[in-house]
């Protein structure tokens, strides 16, 4: 069972250049999303889906796109990098958004970004 | 959005030390969870709270609700060179689940 997997690890990117950060996870998890980590501001909610074809915006969602076709996927688009985008990127999943919030939040192991 | 703000920000001990973080907001949570995160990995739940006042214990970790559920404790006992890492706590609501920036903690042999 491989949980949250993410890809790629490291990734370099110059200013103004696209790519898709990849998200899977294999859990029939409803619930996914994607947030960025960052010296001295901790975990920041990017977008976040409820389950397939439904997505919304989470804490900073400017500059990023998401889609959610399959339950499995959850790639997150970044149209024109720019140099704050620096960061770790998580995707993470849950079973279910519960009203009780109780459930497990699983976290893949993170994609390193470098935008020159 | 609901802010948690935890404390401190770092914590260096040497092994066998006790130690306690804390996790505070001014707004109430239906519930509050700690993560432990270890260097080029992702957060990984240690425990979830619900209940105001409840306290959880997990081997040497004893993790504490507020009654009025607005902030939660961590209590380490004889701390360990493995409990090195990054412990944030979270809350959620509509859909978010909102994390502290956390406290980074060093455990030296």
């Amino acid at each position: 069972n491989a949980g949250v997997t993410q890809t790629p690890k490291f990734q370099v990117l110059k200013t103004g250049q696209s790519m898709t950060l990849q998200c899977a996870q294999d859990m029939n998890h409803e619930y996914m999303s994607w947030y960025r980590q960052d010296p001295g501001m901790g975990l920041r909610l990017i977008h976040y889906s409820v389950g397939a074809g439904i997505t919304d915006q989470g804490e900073v969602p400017n500059g990023y796109n998401v889609s959610r076709s399959t339950t499995e996927d959850f790639p997150l688009r970044l149209l024109s990098a720019a140099p704050s985008q620096t960061s770790v990127y998580f995707c993470a999943s849950r079973l279910k958004w519960t009203g009780s919030y109780r459930e497990k939040l699983f976290f893949g192991s993170g994609t390193q970004l470098s935008v020159l | 959005t609901q802010l948690l703000e935890q404390s401190p920000q770092f914590l260096s001990i040497q092994e066998g030390e006790n130690l306690t973080v804390y996790c505070n907001s001014s707004s109430v949570f239906s519930s509050l969870q700690w993560y432990r995160q270890e260097p080029g990995e992702g957060p990984v739940l240690l425990v979830t709270v619900v209940t105001g006042g409840e306290v959880k214990k997990l081997k040497r970790l004893t993790f504490q609700f507020g009654d009025a559920r607005k902030d939660s404790s961590l209590h380490i006992t004889a701390a360990q060179p493995g409990d090195t890492g990054l412990y944030l706590c979270a809350g959620g609501s509509n859909y978010k689940l909102t994390f502290g920036k956390g406290t980074l903690l060093t455990v030296n042999p």
